[in-house]
């Protein structure tokens, strides 16, 4: 696998539900991110992780809660959802954090909320 | 806060034509970087192409080109000679080089353009 991957690729889930996405990135990256994008809006960061530890909260609601175990993997463990969470979550790493640093993103995860 | 805006939510183009898409921005910051990301459908969006904010010579690659007007804060995307794997949703982002932004991308609504052979 080369670059960002993200699992599982679609997924449907029951607002009482517990579920978990996933991203690996093989490039050797410190930096990743969670977004969030909705029909008719534009992308929205959720979340930033720079060499493990988080450094951007962009007030998520606490039903969505990120983990990044290792500088390769960052998980979004998901409960309770709302059917307005529905959306693709794309998940993106890069070098650093620093503005020049082109993010990678993965091909994304389609949430459905019933 | 920053904000990206893309007042073209469709465009279409014939093969081997130009387009332009155009994107507007605000920010107070002078020390910026601008992006262009291109998202086809049901697959990854990739960078197309980058443009950093201190540097006045608009940005290339290949077919793709920006005009970059900091004064006006515009930053549109030229495609020449316009292909069919060019069709996708385009993306302008906005990106601070400096305080806390952490990486943070400020996305634009998109524009989807459509390539008719």
């Amino acid at each position: 696998e080369t670059g960002v991957t993200q699992t599982p690729r679609h997924l449907v889930m029951g607002m009482t539900n517990k579920k978990s996405l996933k991203c690996e990135q093989h490039l050797g990256h410190n930096a990743m991110y969670w977004y969030k994008q909705s029909a008719k809006k534009p992308l929205e960061l959720m979340f930033v992780y720079s060499l493990e530890e988080r450094v951007e909260n962009n007030s998520v609601p606490s039903r969505f809660s990120p983990e990044c175990p290792n500088s390769s993997h960052l998980f979004l463990h998901l409960h309770t959802l709302q059917p307005e969470d529905s959306a693709l979550y794309l998940c993106a790493s890069s070098q650093g954090t620093g503005g020049g640093y082109e993010q990678y993103f993965g091909p994304g995860t389609r949430l459905t909320v019933t | 806060a920053q904000t990206v805006t893309q007042s073209q939510p469709e465009m279409s183009v014939q093969e081997a034509e130009t387009v332009t898409l155009s994107c507007t921005y605000d920010t107070s910051e002078s020390d910026y970087y601008l992006f262009w990301y291109k998202q086809p459908p049901s697959r990854q969006m990739i960078l197309v192409i980058r443009q950093e904010a201190y540097k006045q010579q608009n940005a290339t690659e290949n077919r793709f080109s920006v005009n970059f007007q900091k004064a006006a804060k515009s930053f549109s995307l030229k495609i020449s000679d316009s292909q069919l794997g060019d069709a996708a949703m385009y993306f302008c982002a906005y990106r601070s080089n400096g305080g806390t932004s952490y990486g943070k991308l400020t996305f634009g609504q998109g524009t989807i353009l459509t390539v008719h052979p």
